[in-house]
Formats: C-alpha cells, structure tokens, sequence
C-alpha cells in the first residue's frame, strides 16, 4: 500500500525567500515520487521526479527535491520564490510495475511581495 | 515533449443530461489513460482507468454506469457523465501514459463541468 501525506495545507513565502513544501510519503515497494504544480482550472505540470540513482533531483522553474529514504520524505524547495509559483504544489507516490499515482492533498503557495 | 489535450475546458448543462469530454494524446500513442476527479481545493482522486481496446477499470466507489469510459484508439479517450446531476460538478482531469514508457505520464489541462 501506498499513501502521501503533504504537510501544511497552506504556506506562505516572501518574495525571494525559500520556498520548502514537506511531503512524506508510504510505500511497501520502492517509490517512484513527484511534485506537481497545478495553476487555477488547469491540469497538472510536472516539475519534478525521482525513481531510481541519485536522490537530489532537480526540476524546472528552479525546483529541486531530495529523497531520503530514512525519513520517508521528498520535499520540494526553491531558494528564492518568485511571484509567479505562487499555485497549488502536489506530492504523489507511484513504484516500479504499478501504474496508479496516489496524490497528496495539496500545498497552496502563497507568495507575498 | 507529450501533449495531452483535453477538450472542452468548461462545460455547464441541464440536470439529467449527458456530457462528454475528450483526452488526446497528441504526439504519441497512449495504450493507457487516467480519468481524475478533483474537488474544490482537494486533491485528485483518481476515478477510471482504461486501456485502448478493452473495458475500463473503475476504482471503488466509482459508478461505471454513471461515468462512462471509452478508449476507441491510441489517440483518444472520452469520458461521459451520463444523466449529470448538480453533486457530478466539478474537475475532470485526464493522464495520458505513452506506450513506450518514454513520456511518462502527462495531464490534460482539465474540464470544469457545472451542473446546473
């Protein structure tokens, strides 16, 4: 079984100031993850993902995540907002020979000028 | 890259009519597509799942007769709400899976349907 738990249904950043959305995550097989950003009424973009080699990943628009298998966690940062990231980010889990995501509930980013 | 489009963006009908929306992948061939339910600021849920050329899989809870799922070709999956009712509004998003495993998965940017 697999589960995503997102951390911090909202989050609030300043303009240029670090950008950490938490995810954890559970799964009885390796985990593929992925961070998603969802811009109002549109679909998902991928920004980011990992499955196997390295655990520090790095994505678009400046993006990276690490994977730290002892803390279940795959949390996304950026070091300096930018208005425009302001969406809503989603952590999803999915692993080798299955092809169902489980989503996170969602992390809305607010940013401030 | 992968394109999925989805067709139409919005929709509003009349209570106990039918609606139908589109997923097509456009560059490549999709042996495997996702219908995805999201409601106001909550996450996706994922409702259906279908393979070019046989019945869908439908996740439990999901009412098969309700939301019908047809996926005729590589290209093209439709999703019907058949006789919506105003509980049936909300986002539908579709994923799109290419048969060489090369894209990934990649999503539709989504229909909002409003039953009015």
């Amino acid at each position: 079984a697999q589960s995503v738990t997102q951390l911090g249904s909202h989050v609030s950043v300043s303009e240029g100031a670090l950008v950490l959305l938490r995810c954890n995550y559970s799964s009885s097989v390796p985990p593929y993850l992925f961070w998603y950003v969802q811009y109002p009424n549109q679909g998902l973009q991928l920004l980011l993902k990992y499955t196997t080699g390295a655990t520090l990943v790095k994505g678009i628009n400046g993006f990276e995540a690490e994977f730290k298998k002892s803390e279940t966690s795959f949390h996304l940062t950026k070091p300096s907002a930018h208005m425009s990231d302001a969406a809503e980010y989603f952590c999803a889990v999915s692993g080798p020979g299955t092809y169902k995501y489980i989503f996170g509930t969602g992390t809305r980013l607010k940013v401030l000028a | 890259g992968a394109v999925v489009s989805q067709h139409p963006s919005w929709v509003i009908c009349k209570s106990g009519t039918s609606v139908k929306i589109e997923c097509r992948s456009l560059d490549f061939q999709a042996t495997t597509m996702f219908w995805y339910r999201q409601f106001p600021k909550q996450s996706l849920m994922l409702m259906a799942t279908s393979n070019e050329g046989s019945k869908a899989t439908y996740e439990q809870g999901v009412e098969k007769d309700k939301f019908l799922i047809n996926h005729a070709s590589l290209t093209l999956s439709t999703l019907t709400v058949t006789s919506a009712h105003p509980e049936d509004s909300s986002f539908y998003i579709c994923s799109a899976r290419d048969a060489g495993g090369v894209y990934g998965y990649t999503f539709g940017s989504g229909t909002r349907l409003t039953v009015v």
